[in-house]
């Protein structure tokens, strides 16, 4: 069975950095795409950004309100996806989601709060 | 940026009627189009991928169509456990994008 768990989400300030993590299994993680999605509280769905597999080059894509500030990484011998946050804004509040690329598979979300 | 249209926003419906979301692209994506179920408080379930592919496990009185520029997501018989927010996606190019959603409420 697919699981993916995120973790790591907080209260943080304005400015303040953050690190997400979203521990899969249960499938080849080493092999698979992955992303982050993001929804503010009351919003719709937003895609954060996107890394593809080493075989793949570990090339990322990025959302343009977070690109320079937000960077996707992994480390497959963990089969762990992350998303290190860095000057963190309000509107940055949101639950975020891990995916597969394909959509099929999604964690529970952790929640992430921008505020002083 | 590739941006998605669902109409309506909102809808009331019944139990047993038949309802219809729209999504339309604001360039062609061929079929790269995926709709999902959004429950209060959980993560999206992807329902139909590549416009009109059913997800397995997906009941089969949901369904999808179209192709292009302008699709569409069809539930018949609606079922209490049905209403919910539904969003399309497109994942034809980055940056990926998803319609404002469509929240289907009881009528």
């Amino acid at each position: 069975e697919v699981q993916l768990v995120e973790s790591g989400g907080g209260l943080v300030k304005p400015g303040g950095s953050l690190r997400l993590s979203c521990a899969a299994s249960g499938f080849t993680f080493s092999n698979a795409w992955m992303t982050w999605v993001r929804q503010a509280p009351g919003k719709g769905l937003e895609w954060v950004g996107r890394i593809k597999s080493k075989t793949d080059s570990e090339t990322t894509d990025y959302a343009a309100p977070v690109k320079g500030r937000l960077t996707i990484s992994r480390d497959d011998s963990k089969n762990t996806l992350y998303l290190q946050m860095n000057s963190l804004k309000t509107e940055d509040t949101a639950m975020y989601y891990c995916t597969t690329v394909s959509g099929k598979n999604w964690g529970q979300g952790t929640l992430v709060t921008v505020s002083s | 940026d590739i941006q998605m249209t669902q109409s309506p926003s909102s809808l009331s419906a019944s139990v047993g009627d038949r309802v219809t979301v729209t999504c339309r692209a604001s360039q062609s994506i061929s079929s790269f189009l995926n709709w999902y179920q959004q429950k209060p408080g959980k993560a999206p379930k992807l329902l139909i991928y590549a416009a009109s592919s059913l997800q397995s496990g997906v009941p089969s009185r949901f369904s999808g169509s179209g192709s292009g520029t302008d699709f569409t997501l069809t539930i018949n018989s609606l079922h209490p456990e049905d209403f919910a927010t539904y969003y399309c996606q497109q994942s034809y190019s980055t940056p990926v994008t998803f319609g404002q959603g469509t929240k289907l409420e009881i009528k």
